[in-house]
């Protein structure tokens, strides 16, 4: 197994609502990752998890809140959303999260916050 | 990390060479060039990356000039599936990539 799930594809959510992101890797790598991208805009990095511990935070705001429950899996939950948080959310996951790593995206979920 | 300078738009003939080229002139020693691409409404693509040599795999090869100031990379025979955005990354740790707006890559028929 060689990819990256995500789920769902879409998601349409209101600004009170609570949802989660989910993605899932099975290639034993260490390392998780979540990215925003706007439209027409490149992937920005939000959070990264390495070992199963929050390595990087880039001061995403605090109604995103990652999760990694093992080291396969990563959550994104969602709350109080603003409708500018509408983006496509990419995961990804690498080897090892260190050193000359590649990463390996997922599909993505495309978020509307209405 | 050092900043990267790409082309905003280029186009090939199909069956032709694809050479990508990206300007990162502050790179420092420990920094390695990454390539990636993103195909219409998917996700990121790795294609290969180096640090000083030059790379090749089964997608493309990786030519970084003896400063280390630029770096081009080659599709050998593009194809219509090739058509992407190209992203040159040049980064420390490959933890933290830093995507700057790429190459819009368009191969013709």
């Amino acid at each position: 197994d060689t990819e990256v799930t995500q789920t769902p594809k879409h998601l349409v959510m209101g600004m009170t609502n609570k949802k989660s992101l989910k993605c899932e890797q099975h290639m034993g790598h260490r390392a998780m990752y979540w990215y925003k991208q706007k439209a027409k805009k490149p992937p920005e990095l939000m959070f990264v998890y390495s070992y199963e511990k929050l390595s990087i935070n880039e001061s995403v705001p605090s109604r995103f809140s990652p999760e990694c429950p093992n080291s396969s899996l990563l959550n994104l939950h969602l709350h109080a959303l603003q409708p500018e948080d509408s983006a496509l959310y990419l995961c990804a996951s690498s080897p090892y999260g260190q050193g000359a790593d590649e990463q390996y995206f997922g599909p993505g979920t495309r978020l509307t916050v209405t | 990390d050092a900043k990267t300078t790409q082309p905003t738009s280029m186009d090939c003939a199909e069956g032709r060479a694809a050479n990508l080229p990206c300007n990162h002139s502050t790179i420092s020693g420990n920094e390695y060039v990454y390539w990636y691409r993103q195909i219409h409404s998917q996700g990121p693509q790795y294609i290969i990356h180096g640090l000083k040599n030059n790379e090749t795999n089964e997608m493309a090869s990786l030519i970084i000039t003896e400063d280390r100031k630029s770096s081009t990379l080659i599709l050998p025979h593009a194809t219509l599936r090739d058509t992407a955005v190209y992203y040159c990354i040049v980064t420390r740790g490959a933890q933290k990539l830093v995507f700057g707006q790429g190459t819009r890559l368009t191969i013709n028929p």
